[in-house]
């Protein structure tokens, strides 16, 4: 079973369109995040959500909007696409962290990862 | 605000050889720290994380790291390489005043047979 999955695992579109990205935990877990890795690898914190709430939103253009449905679903849908928008996108989700310290102290489990290119 | 330095960008050993990756911190307070690893194609997987206790950590596949206050670094360390450990390997640093951990920009591990 897979823990955290996403679709689709690549996309390739053209600039100014809009595309969404799916991703889905089944390990109950409360707390779900996208990141961005550019292609340096450089990994960037985009938005966590708890319990459906936006948590972080690290300022991130507002043509990026995420979707959590449910606990078990945090989509990310990006408006107008741009060049660089091109990179590989990671959901993630964790625990609930030690005891009053706070859900980013647990261990995050990261999906496939869904590498976007814009032309 | 955290932060974390991977000092560097490539690594290159031989099988069997020891490895050690460097990772340094940037935070006022006690930090959580974690070690991740990310094969080629892959989302990125818990090797160890610090929080407290006893310094020397110890992880899966055989890694371990060492929080030194002192010098404000957690470096990974295992004693004899596979060719399976060819990934990329990230630190990361949290704080519980804050609500998100900070990546380095990560390390890529090269094995020569």
């Amino acid at each position: 079973d897979t823990a955290v999955s996403q679709t689709p695992k690549y996309l390739v579109t053209q600039m100014g369109n809009d595309k969404s990205i799916k991703c889905e935990q089944n390990l109950g877990h409360d707390t779900m995040y996208w990141y961005k890795q550019d292609s340096k690898k450089f990994l960037k914190i985009m938005f966590s959500y708890n319990n459906k709430e936006l948590i972080i939103n690290e300022t991130v253009p507002n043509r990026f909007s995420p979707k959590s449905p449910d606990k078990a679903h945090l989509n990310l849908h990006i408006n107008s696409l741009e060049l660089g928008d091109s990179a590989v996108y990671f959901c993630a989700s964790s625990g609930p962290g030690l005891a009053g310290k706070g859900y980013h102290t647990d261990t995050q489990y990261f999906g496939p990862g869904t590498r976007l290119t814009v032309l | 605000a955290q932060s974390v330095t991977q000092p560097d960008i490539h690594i290159t050993v031989s099988e069997g050889a020891s490895l050690e990756l460097r990772c340094n911190y940037s935070y006022g307070a006690t930090p959580y720290l974690f070690w991740y690893v990310q094969s080629p194609g892959q989302g990125l997987q818990l090797l160890l994380k610090y929080f407290s206790g006893d310094t020397l950590v110890q992880g899966i596949k055989g890694f371990e790291a060492e929080f030194k206050r002192s010098q404000s670094s957690f470096n990974l360390r295992k004693p004899s390489v596979h060719w399976s450990d060819a990934a990329e390997y990230f630190c990361a640093v949290g704080a519980w005043r804050d609500d998100k951990i900070i990546f380095g920009k990560g390390t890529r591990l090269h094995i020569l047979p």
